[in-house]
Order: C-alpha cells, then sequence, then structure tokens
C-alpha cells in the first residue's frame, strides 16, 4: 500500500519570503508524483508533475519541486511567494489505478 | 475546451433523500474519478470508470452508493437515503489515458444533508 505524508499542515510565511512544503511517500514501486493547489470553494488545479526524467519538476505560477528517490520525498518550493499563493496545497502520488492525496498543507501569505 | 463540469455546484437534501451529482468529463477524456473532501480532510478516492465500466470501486461505501459513466451523458455518482455524513464536497476528474498522467479536476459539488 502506498501513502503520501505532508509534513505541516499550516505553513504560514511572509510575502515575498521562500517557501517550501514538504511531502513524503511510501511505496515499493515506481511512482508518479504530483502537487495541486486548491483555492477556496474551487476544484483542484495541477501545479506540476513528475513522470520520469530530470528529478527538479517546474510547475505553473513560479513553483518547482524535487523529486528524490532516496528519501522518498517530494518537495514543494517557491522562491518568492505572494498573498495571492494562499491556498491549500496537496501532494498525490499515482500507482496502480487512482491518486492517493496527502491531507493538505494550508500556506497562509502574511502582507 | 470546456473543463470538467460538475452540476449542482452546491445541493442540500434532506436526510433519507436521494442525492445525484453529475460529471461531464473534459472533451477527449474517457476516464472519469471521483473524490469526496469531507470538512479539514483531504480527498479520498471513491471510484474509477471509463465509458460504460467501473474499474476501480475500492473506495466506495457498501452501501447507498452508486456511479455510473454511461455511453452517452455524463457520469453519475448517486448517494441513496442521504445521512447527515454524507455532508461534503464530491469532486469529479477526468483524465485522457488512465490516472498516471494526472487529473482534471472540476469544481465540485457541496453536497449538504439537513
Amino acid at each position: 500500500a502506498q501513502s503520501v505524508t505532508q509534513l505541516d499542515s499550516q505553513v504560514p510565511v511572509f510575502e515575498e519570503a521562500p517557501v517550501e512544503l514538504r511531502c513524503n511517500y511510501s511505496s515499493s514501486v515506481s511512482v508518479y508524483l504530483f502537487w495541486y493547489v486548491q483555492y477556496p470553494n474551487q476544484g483542484l488545479q495541477l501545479l506540476l508533475k513528475y513522470l520520469s526524467g530530470s528529478t527538479l519538476v517546474k510547475g505553473i505560477n513560479g513553483f518547482e519541486a524535487e523529486f528524490n528517490k532516496s528519501q522518498t520525498s517530494f518537495h514543494l518550493r517557491k522562491p518568492s511567494v505572494h498573498i495571492s499563493d494562499t491556498a491549500e496545497y496537496f501532494c498525490a502520488v499515482s500507482e496502480r489505478r487512482q491518486l492517493t492525496f496527502g491531507s493538505g498543507t494550508q500556506l497562509t501569505v502574511l502582507p | 475546451n470546456a473543463g470538467v463540469m460538475q452540476n449542482p455546484r452546491h445541493l442540500v437534501r434532506r436526510r433519507g433523500q436521494e442525492a445525484r451529482l453529475r460529471c461531464s468529463p473534459m472533451k477527449g477524456h474517457s476516464h472519469v474519478y471521483w473524490y469526496r473532501q469531507l470538512p479539514e480532510e483531504g480527498l479520498k478516492f471513491m471510484v474509477y470508470l471509463q465509458k460504460e465500466n467501473i474499474i476501480d470501486e475500492s473506495g466506495m461505501p457498501k452501501e447507498r452508493f452508486s456511479a455510473e459513466f454511461p455511453k452517452e451523458g455524463p457520469s453519475i455518482l448517486r448517494i441513496q437515503q442521504v445521512v447527515r455524513g454524507d455532508s461534503a464536497a464530491y469532486f469529479c476528474a477526468s483524465s485522457p489515458e488512465g490516472p498516471n498522467y494526472g487529473y482534471t479536476f472540476g469544481s465540485g459539488t457541496r453536497l449538504t444533508v439537513v
């Protein structure tokens, strides 16, 4: 069985500061990894995905993530956040027939 | 190219009534997934369908819940005899080739059982 752990449920950060949202997964087979963002009362929007190839993945809105197989991590980063980045962020792993999501990290960007 | 369309956006049902949630996948997508999001929780997988077939329903409650994706028309998630604990946001997603390449999500249906 696979699982996804998002280590921080809440991350407050000041505007223009860097941020890292942590995600670890457990799986014994090759995985595909995703980060989604959910704004209030909306659906999930795909930020980026790792399928294969380069371990550094660039996504939309200036976000990037690095796949680290030895540490089974896929942390999301942004060098300088904006107020508009305030949202819930979900890490997910695909294996077999479904995406399994972490419990989410609420990113709050403070002025 | 319209995204994944879900309706209604909000649905209020009294205990014991039936709830029908509809999902039209993106054009060209033949794989549909339903997820449930309870307050303060992440998304939980419910069911994965292709046209006229249920591929994986391991996340569906054994009773009162059913899903279909007919040859024509939207996918339907049906909840019979709703209870307060069914109150949640239900999200539909679609993909062109199966789950390994990521999904496109709809905006969800927020079901409130009173």
